[in-house]
């Protein structure tokens, strides 16, 4: 596709509920980051992706959040009992190496 | 650990008005990335820097990389309405891929 593609665009989820965010990287584009950006902050990094390998889930909050990339392309961030503190735009970027990158537009979740 | 503290949090001017935004460390980072991001929607990339002492432009907007690597400045010139938004500024370090974030400048131009 043109851009990084994240759906949906807004998720609203009552706490303790679980939620898929995916992300449409650019097609080819090998590296794959997952960031939370609270409002008025800059992203805060969660994990990256080279290709299907999963090379450092270091910023995943807790282990309440996985995030897959099986085939190397799509990816899903997945977030069980969710909590109000989850609330947050999660952001997809992708690259073809690993410092340009590419952001879709987010989607914003709200858990209330 | 590696902070980005940029300065100032919110700017609002008047279109036309000059204006330069800071972003400032106390580590060296490879490399150097602005970005401006508008509501609704993700950053998107419009410089990096690489080279202490380099200076970019990109039209009205000039960035500066200090000379030791740790600070940065964005400069714009005759601002306009079109600016507006939250200006990132992002450090590379040694792991190549692992950015670090600064917390933003809002920036609001007043027609």
């Amino acid at each position: 596709g043109a851009g990084v593609s994240q759906s949906p665009r807004y998720k609203v989820a009552k706490r303790g509920q679980d939620v898929a965010l995916r992300c449409d990287p650019i097609s080819g584009h090998v590296s794959l980051f997952w960031y939370q950006q609270a409002l008025g902050q800059g992203p805060e990094f969660l994990t990256y992706f080279q290709n299907e390998a999963q090379l450092d889930k270091s910023g995943l909050p807790s282990d309440r959040f996985f995030a897959e990339r099986p085939e190397g392309s799509v990816s899903t961030l997945k977030i069980q009992r969710t909590q109000q503190e989850d609330s947050a735009v999660y952001l997809c970027a992708s690259s073809l190496g690993t410092v340009k990158l590419f952001f879709g537009s987010g989607t914003q979740l709200s858990v209330l | 650990t590696q902070l980005l503290e940029q300065s100032p949090q919110f700017l609002s001017i008047q279109e036309g008005e000059n204006l330069t935004v800071y972003c400032n460390s106390s580590s060296v980072f490879s490399s150097l990335q602005w970005y401006r991001q508008e509501p609704g929607e993700g950053p998107v990339l419009l410089v990096t820097v690489v080279t202490g002492g380099e200076v970019k432009k990109l039209k009205r907007l000039t960035f500066q990389f200090g000379d030791a690597r740790k600070d940065s400045s964005l400069h714009i010139t005759a601002a306009q309405p079109g600016d507006t938004g939250l200006y990132l500024c992002a450090g590379a370090d040694d792991s190549n891929y692992q950015l670090i974030w600064g917390a933003g400048t809002k920036l609001i131009i007043k027609p």
